[in-house]
């Protein structure tokens, strides 16, 4: 049973540019949510995506995007990138069935450099 | 407003020690999810225990258990005979049900000393 993946591992962008990170969910999972996390410090939630639509967001500005598709894997994407946005980005699924309790299981992340 | 507070930046244990992370928490929501979480250096999240708010009983996962004080907001892990292995970044998280998105604390590094 294949947990969470993510792709790819490492990137590196310049100012300006833009990325798309992706990711597939845990099997039987169909919640998928990004964070951000910046080094020395706890992962921030970015969105969450759920039958394909954007059900949470954190506080984080429109240049970052996302998408879920009917196999429930989901893109992040982002825009204009930022020195800041350099950090490692996680990937974790989750089930809304009850039993699930909606924990979130995380990929290993894609480690993203601004230059 | 939901809130984190880890207070304890670096711990140290002696191998075969038991040692206690501090994770206190603030939320007006009745229904919540509270997760400890492992990160070693490779930098994956591992999920370590989880402790629903209704949870009569603190919850346990193996040499993991969760020291759950409602009334004090707190969901401390405790985890017994330490290993080598245990070295890592430790994060404590919840979810309020009503909004449905987690929100993590500052964590705490958690070094084993041979």
């Amino acid at each position: 049973d294949a947990g969470v993946t993510q792709s790819p591992t490492h990137l590196i962008k310049t100012r300006g540019q833009q990325v798309t990170l992706r990711c597939s969910p845990k099997s039987g999972h169909d919640t998928v949510s990004w964070y951000q996390q910046a080094l020395g410090q706890g992962p921030q939630f970015i969105f969450q995506y759920y039958e394909e639509e954007e059900r949470q967001r954190g506080n984080f500005p429109d240049r970052f995007s996302g998408h879920q598709f009917p196999n429930y894997s989901s893109e992040l994407n982002v825009n204009a990138l930022l020195l800041g946005d350099s950090a490692l980005y996680l990937c974790a699924s989750s089930s809304k069935h009850r039993l699930a309790k909606n924990i979130q299981y995380f990929g290993a992340g894609t480690r993203l450099s601004v230059l | 407003a939901q809130k984190i507070t880890q207070t304890q930046p670096g711990m140290f244990v002696q191998e075969k020690e038991a040692v206690t992370l501090d994770c206190t928490y603030d939320t007006s929501d009745p229904s919540y999810g509270l997760f400890w979480y492992k990160q070693p250096s490779s930098g994956e999240m591992i999920f370590l225990i989880y402790q629903g708010s209704y949870d009569q009983q603190n919850a346990t996962e193996g040499r993991y258990s969760l020291n759950f004080q409602k009334a004090r907001k707190s969901a401390n892990l405790v985890i017994s005979a330490s290993q080598l292995g245990d070295s890592a970044m430790y994060f404590c998280a919840m979810r309020e049900d009503f909004y449905d998105k987690v929100i993590f604390g500052p964590g705490t590094s958690l070094s084993v000393i041979p």
